[in-house]
């Protein structure tokens, strides 16, 4: 089982510009969520993805959208990228909607915007 | 939002001694998640306690629930230098999203 894989693993992208990050969900599973991180923070909700669905939605604006695809796999996308969009880049998996079972998540994108 | 404050922050302790980190939340729960996280890698689940449940163990890790104090506790035994990460504890709401704290940063010397 490989578990939740995400690529790439590091990314470096300039101001402005778009960025797609993308997550394999572990076998069995067909919820994906996102999840950022700033240095020295606690994960940030940033979407969460059923059934080809966004579901729920944190506290982040539009610029960040996402999909879900028929395999359950998804991709995270940021537009017109800002300084502030530098962290680390969680996607979580979990059966559904992980209501009453753990999330397992990957290894995480790093993102660095210049 | 985070909904969880962790104490202590950090937290530093001889190889073999007990480490216990407290998490305090807001809101009511479905069930609430401990994880581990290496040097800004990805999360490792350790336990996750229902919200009916007010104690469960997995090997050298206890995990105790209070839901009518809203807080729970990580209590690592016998701890040892792997040991040495930060600690996050995350609480589901009936949607499944998951609200982490801000963390405990662990550091055990060998």
């Amino acid at each position: 089982d490989a578990g939740v894989t995400q690529s790439p693993t590091h990314l470096i992208k300039t101001r402005g510009q778009q960025v797609t990050l993308r997550c394999s969900p572990k076998s069995g599973h067909d919820t994906v969520s996102w999840y950022q991180q700033a240095l020295g923070q606690g994960p940030q909700f940033i979407f969460q993805y059923y059934e080809e669905e966004e579901r729920q939605r944190g506290n982040f604006p539009d610029r960040f959208s996402g999909h879900q695809f028929p395999n359950y796999s998804s991709e995270l996308n940021v537009n017109a990228l800002l300084l502030g969009d530098s962290a680390l880049y969680l996607c979580a998996s979990a059966r559904d909607r992980g209501l009453y079972t753990e999330a397992f998540f990957g290894q995480g994108t790093r993102l660095t915007v210049v | 939002s985070q909904q969880g404050e962790e104490d202590p922050q950090a937290l530093s302790i001889q190889e073999g001694e007990n480490a216990t980190m407290n998490c305090s939340y807001k809101t009511s729960i479905n069930n609430l998640q401990w994880y581990r996280q290496n040097s800004g890698r990805g999360l490792v689940h350790l336990i996750l306690i229902r919200s009916n449940e007010r104690e469960k163990h997995s090997g050298r890790l206890r995990v105790t629930l209070d839901t009518s104090k809203k807080s729970s506790s990580l209590l690592i035994t016998a701890s040892r230098a792997a040991d040495t990460a930060s600690y996050f504890c995350a609480t589901a709401s009936n949607t499944g999203k998951l609200i982490f704290g801000q963390g405990t940063t662990l550091q055990v010397k060998p």
